[in-house]
């Protein structure tokens, strides 16, 4: 079993549509990272969350340490948002290592 | 804000020669770099961690005489593929954090895509 899953796998949604995307994890982590890798390969790191909850334009991620879990929301999702969304955990304090989930693949129709 | 160019994008080369891929730092220092592969439709798997004036950990599983890491200044880690055979056709990608303070920030190369044939 994988330490870190995501869901769903894949996501199609309407142009306008709230998107949530859900990471859950096995082990205790430091800290958690939500990704979006894009079709040419590129990834940005999207979001650092250690605890709480942390905004960003329309991009909103939430965790909660005790239920190991974290999901990414998108608000007034757009076609420009189609993109494999990664959370990644970091085991250790002082660690850099990441361990990541698989992915979710989000398609955005206009 | 912290920048991470990776070369080449991509690169074709034949069976048994050996490719080299950069990883630099454009305006941080980075005393550790983290080299990753991914295959089609699969996550990023953490090869080794690159450190500055030492040797690098690889992770379980990876051959440290095949995939050779040198991290020879603060600002550039380059990884070669020695000997590279078709099944090392893959995206490769690195990464390293900008610890500047108010920074701390992931950053990621835009990858390299090899093909071996």
């Amino acid at each position: 079993k994988n330490e870190v899953e995501q869901s769903p796998q894949n996501l199609t949604a309407q142009e306008g549509e709230f998107i949530t995307i859900n990471c859950s994890y096995s082990v205790g982590i430091s800290a958690l990272h939500w990704l979006q890798q894009h079709p040419g390969g590129g990834i940005v790191s999207l979001f650092m969350l250690s605890s709480g909850k942390k905004k960003h334009g329309r991009l909103i991620a939430t965790i909660n340490i005790q239920e190991k879990h974290s999901s990414l929301h998108i608000t007034a999702s757009h076609p420009r948002d189609s993109a494999v969304y990664i959370c990644a955990v970091r085991l250790d304090f002082g660690n850099e290592k990441l361990t990541f989930g698989t992915g979710t693949r989000l398609t955005i129709i206009p | 804000g912290a920048v991470v160019s990776q070369h080449p994008s991509w690169v074709i080369c034949k069976s048994g020669t050996s490719v080299k891929i950069e990883c630099r730092s454009l305006d941080f220092q980075a005393t550790t770099m983290f080299w990753y592969r991914q295959f089609p439709k699969q996550s990023l798997m953490l090869m080794a961690t690159s450190n500055e004036g030492s040797k690098a950990t690889y992770e379980q599983g990876v051959e440290k005489d095949k995939f050779l890491i040198n991290h020879a200044s603060l600002t550039l880690s380059t990884l070669t593929v020695t000997s590279a055979h078709p099944e090392d056709s893959s995206f490769y990608i690195c990464s390293a954090r900008d610890r500047r303070a108010g920074a701390n920030v992931l950053t990621f190369g835009a990858g390299s895509r090899l093909t071996v044939l």
